[in-house]
């Protein structure tokens, strides 16, 4: 499967507790963008990394979360002191963008369901 | 502040027929415009996208219209197919203010009755 690859796909956790989130984007892919989706909702953009740089955040990321994406392959997202308002569908989706700046349709990993209880 | 409409929640079609799913944006500096489609606890996946530089796109059964002055843009499925109930999503981005990021409209919901 050469797709973009999201681990775990569900997590249930106690308010307070951390959270991390792994997703391994198409290998040539050179963007890597994290969304959120809450039920009846588009997914909302939360970061963005080209390469192993991060680009930008939403104002949605607060300082609980951080991302990284170290040596520019797989990424990870991490939530500190988790709220009963972090639950959510995280999607993770990757791009390959050329040096014109057009790039190719974002793909979507299969996403991860928090809950926090 | 939704950048990005969609006015219809749900839509339900017969088989065979046109299914007509719409969108609004209000944001000027969108220039790429984008469908995917989603099923229950799978991601988005893509399946259509338009330029700012044209007013229509077609790919087998699906055709994107998009009309600049009124920032409106409408996915045309024709004929309809069971398979294609799911929810449909409307994206934009704008490629030099936003780095490609996409901003998604709340989705609508197909339903395509056999």
């Amino acid at each position: 499967d050469t797709g973009v690859s999201q681990d775990p796909r569900h997590k249930i956790t106690k308010r307070g507790q951390n959270v991390t989130f792994r997703c391994d984007p198409i290998s040539e892919h050179n963007r890597l963008y994290w969304y959120r989706q809450t039920l009846g909702q588009g997914p909302e953009f939360l970061t963005y990394f080209q390469n192993e740089a991060q680009l930008e955040k939403s104002r949605l990321l607060s300082d609980r979360f951080s991302a990284e994406r170290p040596k520019g392959s797989f990424s990870t997202l991490e939530i500190q002191r988790t709220e009963q308002g972090d639950s959510a569908m995280y999607l993770c989706a990757s791009s390959l963008i050329f040096g014109t700046g057009a790039d190719t349709e974002a793909f979507f990993g299969q996403g991860t369901r928090l809950t926090v209880v | 502040d939704q950048q990005v409409k969609q006015n219809s929640p749900s839509l339900s079609v017969q088989e065979g027929r046109i299914s007509i799913l719409n969108c609004d944006y209000t944001n000027s500096m969108f220039d790429y415009f984008l469908w995917y489609k989603k099923y229950p606890a799978e991601g988005p996946t893509f399946l259509i996208s338009i330029s700012s530089i044209k007013d229509k796109n077609e790919d087998g059964r699906f055709t994107v219209f998009l009309n600049k002055s009124a920032k409106h843009l409408s996915l045309h499925i024709v004929p309809s197919q069971p398979g294609d109930s799911a929810v449909y999503f409307c994206a934009a981005s704008a490629t030099r203010e936003y780095g490609n990021k996409l901003v998604f409209g709340a989705g609508t919901i197909l339903r395509v009755k056999s």
